[in-house]
């Protein structure tokens, strides 16, 4: 069974603090993506990687970084945790195809920054 | 700018009663719409991907159509397992990264 593996489903850290949450795919997925679910605002994409060492920008990257070092691991960094960065930490990847392919989503990991 | 717009923000059926989601989007040119399942505390699952206007996917109680503006998510006769959040989103033709981008989701809850 193919699967996306985020490391932890639950991390409590302090503000100020650096937080590193790490995403592994087993597909040989090309694309790889970070987004962050809250309530009302649906999933937005903050990085994204479509190659080793490549990473592009979503709609939110401010306070975040991202490092893709292998094809299968993606790694979404958080310089200095702040409260508003508290979320639902969605990891995904899918294949480059040209008609277009669906993501498969790891289980999550819920950030609350305190 | 590629939107997603979701309705209703959430639903509650009885059990047997038929209703539709629906997804209403703008994107420059559309590759793909798709329509996933979210179960609380876990990561979102794949059901559909359409990819023209009048275009129809089947999977037990769910039926996904797509026209130029809008898709619907039908669902005929839910049972009280199909309780989740139902999220759409669209990806537009672009060089590389096959983004997509997410509405909000609509929240279902199938009552016994």
């Amino acid at each position: 069974d193919v699967k996306v593996t985020q490391s932890s489903r639950y991390l409590v850290k302090r503000t100020g603090e650096k937080v590193f949450l790490e995403c592994v795919q087993d597909m040989d997925h090309e694309n790889m993506f970070w987004y962050r679910q809250d309530p009302g605002l649906g999933l937005r994409l903050i990085y994204f990687s479509y190659d080793v060492k490549m990473k592009e920008k979503g709609d939110i990257p401010e306070g975040y970084s991202v490092s893709r070092e292998k094809k299968e691991r993606f790694s979404l960094i958080l310089e200095s945790a702040s409260t508003n960065q508290t979320s639902m930490y969605l990891c995904a990847s899918s294949l480059s195809s040209p008609t277009g392919y669906g993501y498969t989503f790891g289980s999550g990991t819920r950030l609350t920054v305190v | 700018e590629d939107q997603v717009t979701q309705s209703p923000e959430a639903l509650r059926l009885q059990e047997g009663e038929s209703s539709s989601l629906n997804c209403s989007y703008t994107v420059s040119g559309l590759r793909g719409l798709f329509w996933y399942r979210q179960d609380p505390g876990k990561g979102p699952e794949f059901l559909f991907t359409l990819y023209s206007a009048g275009e129809e996917k089947e999977k037990e109680r769910l039926k996904a159509t797509l026209t130029k503006k809008e898709s619907f998510l039908h669902i005929t006769a839910p049972k009280p397992e199909d309780s989740a959040t139902y999220l759409c989103a669209v990806q537009a033709w672009e060089e590389y990264g096959n983004k997509l981008v997410f509405g909000a989701g609509t929240i279902l809850r199938v009552k016994s």
